[in-house]
């Protein structure tokens, strides 16, 4: 069983559209978790992190449920600028490896 | 601005040559980590760094790898012998303040030929 599982997509949607993406975690042990933006041939940003009681920053809205051990990522209001993969990644205890997902592309089109 | 910056951005080196990475932290901090990327697949761990050793290490990371921080700064990643399979995207990344999330540098795009 793969260790962070998400669907590929790629995700195709409007300006101003809503999407959600989720992603499955096979550690139980896994303390922290997150979602990174990968654009084409760049490196991982970390674009938040996901606490169990969810969080928001803006337009993103995360959440997290261990006892399904199951993350999304809820876009609000998408923009051209947000097209890009979206990597769930989960962690160990401090110090510990971050484990990647294999990520979800968005694409956004006017 | 970058958390950490590596050079080269791009180096193309023959199949069995030695390659070095470097990076370079832009401020004093103890994790450090190494992670690939092949073209097309997810970013996978090579090894982990605290207070100059090597604290976690993956499978990939085998003996043809190893790293260090010579000068106390600068943080390399040695490939001792390449093979067409290691061109990939090599990131190196610094912890955050409680060491949960990480911060990327910009990468090296190694290609073995």
């Amino acid at each position: 069983r793969k260790e962070v599982e998400q669907d590929p997509g790629p995700f195709n949607v409007p300006e101003g559209a809503t999407v959600a993406f989720n992603c499955t975690y096979s550690n139980s042990a896994s303390q922290s978790f997150f979602w990174y933006r990968q654009d084409c041939r760049k490196e991982p940003k970390l674009l938040m992190s996901v606490y169990s009681s969810g969080n928001e920053d803006g337009r993103f809205t995360a959440q997290l449920n261990r006892a399904s051990q199951y993350i999304s990522l809820l876009i609000r209001d998408s923009k051209l600028s947000d097209s890009a993969t979206y990597l769930c990644v989960v962690k160990g205890q401090a110090g510990t490896a971050l484990i990647f997902g294999k990520g979800t592309t968005l694409s956004v089109s006017s | 601005e970058p958390e950490v910056t590596q050079t080269p951005s791009h180096q193309v080196t023959q199949m069995g040559q030695e390659v070095i990475l470097r990076c370079v932290p832009i401020s004093n901090h103890l994790y450090f980590y190494w992670y690939r990327q092949i073209l097309g697949q997810k970013v996978e761990f090579l090894v982990s760094f605290y207070n100059n050793e090597i604290s976690e290490k993956s499978e990939i990371f085998d003996d043809q790898f190893s790293v260090e921080r010579p000068d106390g700064s600068n943080f390399t990643l040695k490939i001792r012998s390449t093979k067409l399979e290691d061109s990939a995207m090599y990131f190196c990344a610094r912890g955050g303040a409680m060491n949960t999330e990480a911060f990327f540098g910009q990468g090296t795009r190694l290609t073995v030929v």
